[in-house]
């Protein structure tokens, strides 16, 4: 498609459980960003890749949490013994180069994780 | 520290009224600046953006933004509202990296 993708869509997990979550950018943009989003909220940075490379992980908010991006398109994030306050909508969002060109950033329509 | 306020929680106005969201910014350098909107079960759409030059913004949908760098501002207005334009809207900063910074948002509710 010509949007980012999320999949899944909605994720119920037990506590304690690991999940994962996968991002599919548009084609051809090397920037691709995690925010979550928690009800009532504004949607919070996680991680940035540049290529397959994390250039900016500091929005990580614990061990639990990493992301991977191995060949440059696709992005996986995974949370590990989740907790009942990871519950939010994970977004992800792509962009052509991003960083210095302040090129527009594209959001995908996140996943719902709720863990039970 | 970066920072993004919008001191409105929740806003309601009546249909073809006009309407101001406002946004103001905690940067350290020259920012880029977003306005999103986001409704229930979408992704966040961007509504428009100033990088540079003419201070005064034009985006989709018949919004526009001014950006006054004396008062660390970047309000959103529009003259005629339409029931469609009820959702949240968040303003947001970047610098170099792309990173975004967004405020808690604000929910927009039309009366008919």
């Amino acid at each position: 498609g010509a949007g980012v993708s999320q999949t899944p869509s909605n994720k119920v997990t037990e506590k304690g459980k690991y999940v994962e979550l996968r991002c599919d950018p548009i084609s051809g943009h090397t920037a691709l960003y995690w925010y979550r989003q928690s009800l009532g909220q504004g949607p919070e940075f996680l991680i940035y890749f540049q290529g397959t490379g994390a250039a900016d992980d500091s929005g990580l908010p614990n061990d639990r949490f990493f992301a991977v991006r191995p060949e440059g398109s696709v992005s996986t994030l995974k949370i590990q013994r989740t907790e009942r306050g990871d519950s939010a909508v994970y977004l992800c969002a792509s962009s052509l180069t991003g960083g210095k060109l302040g090129n527009t950033i594209y959001f995908g329509e996140g996943s719902w994780l709720t863990v039970v | 520290a970066q920072s993004v306020t919008q001191p409105d929680i929740h806003i309601t106005v009546s249909e073809g009224a006009s309407l101001e969201l406002r946004c103001n910014y905690s940067y350290g350098a020259t920012p880029y600046l977003f306005w999103y909107v986001q409704s229930p079960g979408q992704g966040l759409q961007l509504l428009l953006k100033y990088f540079s030059g003419d201070t005064l913004v034009q985006g989709i949908k018949g919004f526009e933004a001014e950006f006054k760098r004396s008062q660390s501002s970047f309000n959103l207005r529009k003259p005629s509202v339409h029931w469609s334009d009820a959702a949240e809207y968040f303003c947001a900063v970047s610098g170099n990296t792309g990173k975004l910074i967004f405020g808690q948002g604000t929910t927009l509710q039309v009366k008919p």
